[in-house]
């Protein structure tokens, strides 16, 4: 089973800033086969980015992927207060997993 | 409007069995594959299994395998998530998920989850 760990698990910042997230995988996943969800407290989880880097429909283009092997990169460039949320990487490579989670929060 | 639609929150005992459903529409139902995804109170995102309702091809994650049963009814584009006895560790939010594509894929529409409690 292919394993994700997201750091950090906790990122504070403030309206305006740039948000990077770090999703690494146990062993290389295709760059066709990672995606990024986000999810608001007491709503369902929505796909944001897929293969890595393509915006999901909806996606803002302040929401962009980066990345290969094993080391995946989620950057929101200047958040806005919708923002401040969880995120989630999953890889669809070889079966499917999640990661822990990073939590955006205000500063 | 592509959307799927989980049955109401749910309360039982241990050792009771339960079963949830989501239903799809605005979609050819039959073409894509649902998911169910675990969120423990308070946890991440666990992915539990998945079904295609064409040929009710069936992928377990090996932490469930075993543990619940996937099933689908093409004739009313609904697929269920099952147990047959109820552990307490059981409690939490549980959202099915279409997969944008062929197997594997990313999920690309949500159900509004549906809450199960099991307490004695």
């Amino acid at each position: 089973e292919i394993v994700l760990t997201q750091s950090p698990g906790t990122l504070s910042l403030s309206p305006g800033e740039r948000a990077t997230l770090s999703c690494r995988a146990s062993q290389s996943v295709s760059s066709r086969s990672l995606a990024w969800y986000q999810q608001k407290p007491g709503q369902a989880p929505r796909l944001l980015i897929y293969g890595a880097s393509s915006r999901a429909a909806g996606s803002p283009d302040r929401f962009s992927g980066s990345g290969s092997g094993t080391d995946f990169t989620l950057t929101i460039s200047r958040l806005e207060p919708e923002d401040f949320a969880v995120y989630y990487c999953q890889q669809y490579h070889d079966s499917i997993t999640f990661g822990g989670g990073t939590k955006v929060e205000i500063k | 409007e592509v959307q799927l639609v989980q049955s109401g929150a749910e309360v039982k005992k241990p050792g009771e069995s339960l079963n949830i459903s989501c239903k799809g529409s605005g979609y050819r139902f039959t073409s894509y594959w649902i998911a169910w995804v675990r969120q423990m109170p308070g946890k991440g995102l666990e992915w539990m299994g998945a079904i295609y309702p064409y040929d009710s091809d069936i992928r377990y994650s090996p932490s469930f395998q075993g543990q619940v049963t996937l099933s689908v009814d093409k004739s009313i584009s609904t697929a269920f998530l099952q147990w047959s006895s109820l552990k307490t560790s059981d409690t939490a939010m549980y959202y099915c998920a279409r997969l944008g594509g062929r197997w594997p894929n990313a999920f690309d529409i949500w159900g509004q989850g549906t809450m199960a409690t099991v307490s004695s």
